[in-house]
């Protein structure tokens, strides 16, 4: 089944103890991307990769790292972690440049961190 | 540049029609529409590539005026299963942007 893949679903931590949460895809997608999505927000972009090892940052980067060394991963590095960066992240992945493609979204990660 | 979505939220009768509003202060070469069921990632609705151009699947349709840098979001005939939140987003594939959303709540 294609597909996006986000792990953990769940996830509470405490400030400053660093995290990763994984993204992978099957569908052989050049674009993914990571949001996050906080209530009267809307999905703010925090990073997008074009291809392996091609990244730019989004809207809100700030406090995030990212890497993608193979195609079909993209995992989201929290450094530190503060209480702000609690929310709800969703990844997710496109083929490039073809008309009528939309993003395919993971499952999401709700993160809290305290 | 966030685009603005209108109206922030609507609630409709079964049957009944809506429309959603997104426009941006930047010119659109493009536009994505999404829809968020409660609790669930968003699901890809359909892309504008063209000015003007209208698409669309059963009875959910979209425009896109790039003169005046709108897209409008038009569902005929809501049935109960269009209730959820709608996004538009602007950019490229890769920088993808979207506006803050238009929660639509169909009701029997």
């Amino acid at each position: 089944e294609a597909q996006v893949t986000q792990n953990p679903r769940y996830l509470i931590t405490v400030t400053g103890k660093k995290l990763t949460v994984t993204c992978s895809q099957n569908m052989n997608h050049e674009y993914m991307s990571w949001y996050r999505q906080d209530p009267g927000l809307g999905l703010r972009q925090i990073y997008y990769s074009m291809n392996v090892e091609v990244t730019d940052k989004g809207d809100v980067p700030e406090g995030y790292k990212v890497s993608r060394k193979e195609k079909r991963n993209f995992p989201l590095i929290l450094e530190s972690p503060s209480p702000n960066q609690t929310s709800l992240y969703f990844c997710a992945s496109s083929l490039q440049g073809r008309p009528g493609y939309g993003y395919t979204f993971g499952s999401g990660t709700r993160l809290t961190v305290v | 540049q966030q685009p603005v979505q209108s109206p922030q939220a609507v609630i409709l009768r079964e049957g009944e029609d809506a429309v959603i509003n997104c426009s941006s202060s930047k010119a659109l070469y493009s536009v994505h529409w999404y829809r968020q069921k409660h609790g669930e990632a968003p699901v890809f609705l359909m892309i504008l590539l063209k000015g003007g151009e209208q698409k669309g699947h059963e009875k959910i349709s979209a425009s896109f005026n790039e003169k005046k840098q709108q897209s409008s979001l038009y569902l005929t005939a809501s049935q109960l299963s269009y209730s959820g939140t709608y996004f538009c987003g602007t950019g490229n594939t890769g920088k993808l942007i979207f506006g803050q959303g238009t929660t639509l709540q169909v009701k029997p």
